[in-house]
Order: structure tokens, then sequence, then C-alpha cells
């Protein structure tokens, strides 16, 4: 069975330009989770969908950052535009009901703002 | 979700078992302890999690006080492969979403 499938795996864009990621999530699950790694840290939520339903996203910052999960499969994840401060590894993760509900984790965006 | 508490790193030798800490005293009756570990430049990588009872899976071992305040997961013979990052989280299993502390970094050594 295929993990969570994440592209770009490494993204250089100049500061104030856009960026976007994709996810493919494990299939079946219906949660699906975008995180954000700074160096040297744990990872943080950005977001969380159920389905389509975007039903966590406090942590998202919506001047710049915007996500979407059209018929609650892929997501994709935008930045515009891009700033210094965004260089961090986007992780993208997805879980199941009832299946006790373990969160598997893709590989991974590398973005480098420079 | 209840707070835990790792040492910041750690060493072992290669061929050894590497015994990994964790701390979640405030932890509630409800909420399983998971343990993931991240290998430098990829994703989290799930391992194990239990509510009570010990665990074991080809990966790991995790044990569980009876109090369930602290809880160590146990790599049986540690290879230069298993050099990471492991987190020890507390989640409710109804719960929809982890959240990381700092993690020990594990250092394993030849």
């Amino acid at each position: 069975e295929a993990g969570v499938v994440q592209s770009p795996r490494y993204k250089i864009i100049e500061k104030k330009q856009p960026v976007a990621f994709w996810c493919n999530p494990i299939s079946g699950h219906n949660t699906l989770y975008w995180y954000r790694q700074n160096l040297g840290q744990g990872p943080e939520l950005l977001i969380r969908y159920e389905n389509e339903e975007a039903v966590d996203d406090s942590q998202l910052p919506k001047d710049r950052f915007s996500a979407e999960r059209l018929k609650g499969v892929d997501s994709t994840l935008k930045i515009q535009p891009a700033e210094l401060g965004d260089s961090a590894v986007y992780l993208c993760a997805s879980s199941q009901r009832g299946s006790g509900n373990t969160i598997y984790f893709g590989e991974g965006s590398w973005l480098t703002v420079v | 979700d209840a707070k835990t508490t790792q040492p910041t790193s750690m060493d072992c030798a290669e061929g050894r078992a590497a015994n990994l800490p964790c701390n979640h005293s405030t932890i509630s009756g409800n909420e399983y302890v998971y343990w993931y570990r991240q290998i430098h430049s990829q994703g989290p990588q799930y391992i194990i999690h239990g509510l009570k009872n010990n665990e074991t899976n080809e990966m790991a071992s995790l044990i569980i006080t009876e109090d369930r305040k602290s809880s160590t997961l146990i790599l049986p013979h540690a290879t230069l492969r298993d050099t990471a990052v492991y987190y020890c989280i507390v989640k409710d299993n109804a719960g929809n979403m982890l959240t990381f502390g700092g993690g020990t970094r594990l250092m394993v050594k030849p």
C-alpha cells in the first residue's frame, strides 16, 4: 500500500514568489493534515481536513497561506507571497477513523526562500 | 492532550538495546502514548502506541508503568539506521492531531 505522497520534494524560490505543495493521502483516509516543521523543532499543525472540510485552520496564517482539498482526496497548500521566514519543511499526513486513528506522514516538501 | 517530557539527547552503542524514557504525569485515562521517530530529511515515522498494556511490534517494544505516568520505548538491538529524533506523544484516540514536543535525539554509535 502506498504511503502519503508529497511533491515537490525540494523547492527553492525567491521571496515574494508563490509556491504550492501537493499531497496525496493514503487511500481511504478521510482526515488530512498539513504540518510545518522549522529547523530543529517538532512539526506544528497548520490545518486539518475531515473529507473536504477544513475543521481546524486556527494556526494557518491566512494572509498568505491557503489550502484546499477538493473532492476530499488530494490537497494543495499554497503560499503567496512567500517570505524568508517561510523556509521550512511542509509535511502532509493522513489518518482514518476506526483504525486506531494512527496518523501517517509523507516525506515532506523542503522549502527554501531566498 | 497531556504534555510529555523527554531527555534532549541520548547515545547508544550499536547492537545494544536503546531505552528511551518519556514522562507523561498528567495523562488522562483515555489517552494513548504514541511514539514516532524522524530520521534526518524524512517525515515522522509511526513506531508504536499503547494505552496501558505493554506493546511489541517488529520495530520496538513499549513499556508503560502501572500508573501510566511514564513509559519507555525499547529498540532491542539498535543499529546505525536507528539514529533519529524520537517523539513521545500523548493523544486521545478520538483526537485528531498530534502535538509534538522537542523529542529525544538518539545517536547510535559504532
